[in-house]
């Protein structure tokens, strides 16, 4: 079994939908992170969170918030979702003691 | 702030031949190197990585060392493989708590039989 896994893995909603995203790991990480890839780009951060009370913004936090519900699970919502946040989303993992972050498959968001 | 240079794709190569995606970097001290290398349809996925300087990370025939003169990172393979073909991220890791990881664009490869 994959040790970080999302869902959906695809999700087509339209404009102004809340939709959320969830994460859950069975590494036994403290480090969560939520990533956003667009075509043609590399990586960027939206949010990390390094235990259950310990949230943080990353580069384009905008339009997103998340939630820790326990160590091994880290949602990402939308609130109201917009066509530009079209992309694919990753949850990452890292332990406390290394820097290599462990990623999810990925869940492909389409907003229409 | 940090930022990760990659060689711009797509690159197409017949079996066997040598890769080279060019990789440099700009980034305060000393920070850790990774390349990670997407299969189509899957998450990103750990290649090797290099945390000092002159160090060779190392995995399935791919190399790269941490050139600190250069500032690079350039992942090499002698002989690709069909199964090779993917898209290669290069990224480094910043000293800070967070130890967030700043991403290069992407190079896709592309091997043909």
């Amino acid at each position: 079994d994959a040790d970080v896994t999302q869902t959906p893995r695809n999700r087509i909603t339209k404009t102004g939908k809340r939709i959320m995203l969830e994460c859950s790991q069975t590494k036994g990480h403290d480090r969560m992170y939520w990533y956003r890839q667009d075509p043609g780009l590399g990586l960027q951060l939206i949010y990390y969170s390094f235990d259950v009370k310990d949230i943080n913004k990353g580069e384009i936090s905008d339009g997103y918030s998340v939630s820790r519900q326990a160590q091994a699970k880290f949602s990402l919502s939308l609130e109201s979702a917009i066509p530009n946040q079209t992309a694919l989303y990753f949850c990452a993992t890292r332990g406390t003691a290394g820097d290599t972050q462990y990623f999810g498959p990925g869940t492909r968001l389409t907003v229409l | 702030g940090d930022s990760v240079t990659q060689m711009e794709g797509p690159v197409t190569l017949s079996e066997e031949a040598f890769l080279t995606i060019n990789c440099t970097y700009t980034a305060t001290g000393y920070p850790s190197l990774f390349w990670y290398v997407q299969y189509p349809g899957e998450g990103l996925q750990l290649l090797l990585k290099a945390t000092k300087a002159d160090d060779k990370g190392s995995n399935k025939g791919f190399e790269a060392t941490y050139r600190k003169e250069t500032t690079s990172f350039h992942l090499e393979k002698g002989s690709v493989q069909v199964s090779d073909s993917a898209v290669y991220f290069c990224a480094l890791s910043d000293f800070g708590s967070a130890r967030q990881l700043t991403f290069g664009s992407g190079t896709q490869l592309t091997v043909l039989p």
